[in-house]
């Protein structure tokens, strides 16, 4: 099993919808939830942390939280053709962070 | 937050040659961690460089192939020695935070021919 498991995708969406992005982990000692974008040919840009269960907003963006389930997910609201991307989740392990396959997503306009 | 400075940006190489890879952090770090990312894949730790001591690496990746050096806090470089063109890929350095993430360094895109 994975340490940390994503849908490797692509998902695709309309310019406008809300694209939702999910992250599975094992540890279940881990503490911090980060959300990665990253674009190709550049690199992983930290878009969204979160520590705690429940939701966490930033701006068009909402991290989820759920220790119990092992689940972490992002919500992108208004999605737009700017936001394709590949998505990577990472969770703090004993020393490092450990990050999933990512996501690819599509948005078309 | 921290700002990561790394070069070369990209460079094209003689299988059988080595490249180093730099990584300068504009704050002191006890951690700095080489990644990996093959064409379409994800990140894939090679290993961990601390100031002070041997660099930890993963399975998968030994000294001789990717040699790191840690001679201060603030700096690291990675070498890909005896290149194929296997190795070709975007390398990257990052620092941690345990509350912040990682923050990256711009990579290296390295091209074996």
């Amino acid at each position: 099993q994975k340490e940390v498991e994503q849908n490797s995708g692509p998902l695709s969406v309309p310019e406008g919808a809300i694209a939702s992005l999910n992250c599975t982990y094992s540890d279940r000692g881990s503490q911090s939830f980060f959300w990665y974008r990253q674009y190709s040919g550049k690199s992983p840009e930290l878009i969204m942390s979160i520590y705690s269960n429940g939701d966490k907003e930033d701006g068009r963006f909402t991290a989820q939280l759920n220790k119990a389930s092992q689940y972490v997910s992002l919500l992108i609201r208004d999605s737009q053709p700017s936001d394709s991307a590949t998505y990577l989740c990472a969770v703090n392990g004993l020393y490092k962070l450990v990050f999933g396959a990512g996501t690819i997503l599509r948005v078309k306009s | 937050s921290a700002v990561i400075s790394q070069k070369p940006s990209r460079d094209i190489c003689q299988r059988g040659t080595s490249l180093t890879i730099q990584c300068q952090v504009d704050s002191q770090v006890t951690m700095m961690f080489w990644y990996r990312q093959q064409p379409g894949q994800s990140l894939t730790l090679i290993a961990t460089a601390n100031q002070g001591s041997e660099a930890t690496y993963e399975s998968g990746f030994v000294i001789d192939k990717f040699p790191i050096s840690r001679p201060n806090l603030t700096f690291s470089t990675l070498t890909v020695s005896n290149m194929s063109p296997e190795d070709s890929s975007i390398y990257l350095c990052s620092v941690e935070d345990e509350t912040e993430g990682a923050f990256f360094g711009q990579g290296t895109r390295l091209t074996v021919v």
